[in-house]
């Protein structure tokens, strides 16, 4: 079982591009979560994906959007980059059922300039 | 508003001796409390949980964890640390009619010396 996985691993961006985030989450699982963890901080939650449909989200803007595709796998997209939105990105996967346990990717780490 | 506090940043203890790692929370509902523990540069991994049931929780690597609800507490415990604990440990809260979403702590950063 290969768990959560994440790609790419860290990347790079300027100000004002866009960024693809990808996730596939560990077998078995159908639901991801993202997570936005800053330099020092906990992890915060941007949304939620269940059945290709954002279930639930964060205090996070627009410019952060998500996809879920057939296959449970998931993409976090973020427009008009900012410098605040370096940190790390975290996807979690789980059950759908109530109380299921997170199972966290290692994380692609943004760094905006 | 659900969240959880963790007032040390940094806790330090030798190797050998029980550790202890605050939490404390703040919910209207019922409480689903976690400890997650990250390496540097990995994701987070879990340690324990409390749903429900005995107050004592037990968890990966000798790890254990109080429910107190009338402090409103969930601290980590360990009763003989290692070097290898030493990484940054989160707590967090889920609650009932919350979704799958955690809220968590800020961390403590758990550093054990010889």
């Amino acid at each position: 079982d290969a768990g959560v996985t994440q790609s790419p691993t860290h990347l790079i961006k300027t100000r004002g591009q866009q960024v693809t985030l990808r996730c596939s989450p560990k077998s078995g699982h159908d639901t991801v979560s993202w997570y936005q963890q800053a330099l020092g901080q906990g992890p915060q939650f941007i949304f939620q994906y269940y059945e290709e449909e954002e279930r639930q989200r964060g205090n996070f803007p627009d410019r952060f959007s998500g996809h879920q595709f057939p296959n449970y796998s998931s993409e976090l997209n973020v427009n008009a980059l900012l410098l605040g939105d370096s940190a790390l990105y975290l996807c979690a996967s789980s059950l759908e059922s109530w109380g299921a346990l997170l199972f966290f990717g290692p994380g692609t780490r943004l760094t905006v300039l | 508003a659900q969240s959880v506090a963790q007032p040390e940043d940094q806790v330090n203890v030798a190797e050998g001796n029980p550790l202890t790692v605050k939490c404390t929370y703040s919910v209207s509902g019922n409480p689903y409390l976690f400890w997650y523990v990250q390496y540097p540069n990995r994701g987070l991994q879990f340690l324990l949980k409390y749903i429900t049931g005995d107050n004592l929780v037990k968890g990966s690597y000798g790890f254990e964890a109080e429910f107190n609800k009338s402090q409103t507490s969930f601290h980590l415990k360990k009763p003989s640390a290692l070097v290898s604990d030493s990484a940054l440990y989160f707590c967090a809260v889920r609650i009932t009619g919350g979704g799958n979403k955690l809220t968590f702590g800020t961390g403590t950063q758990l550093k054990v010396e010889l």
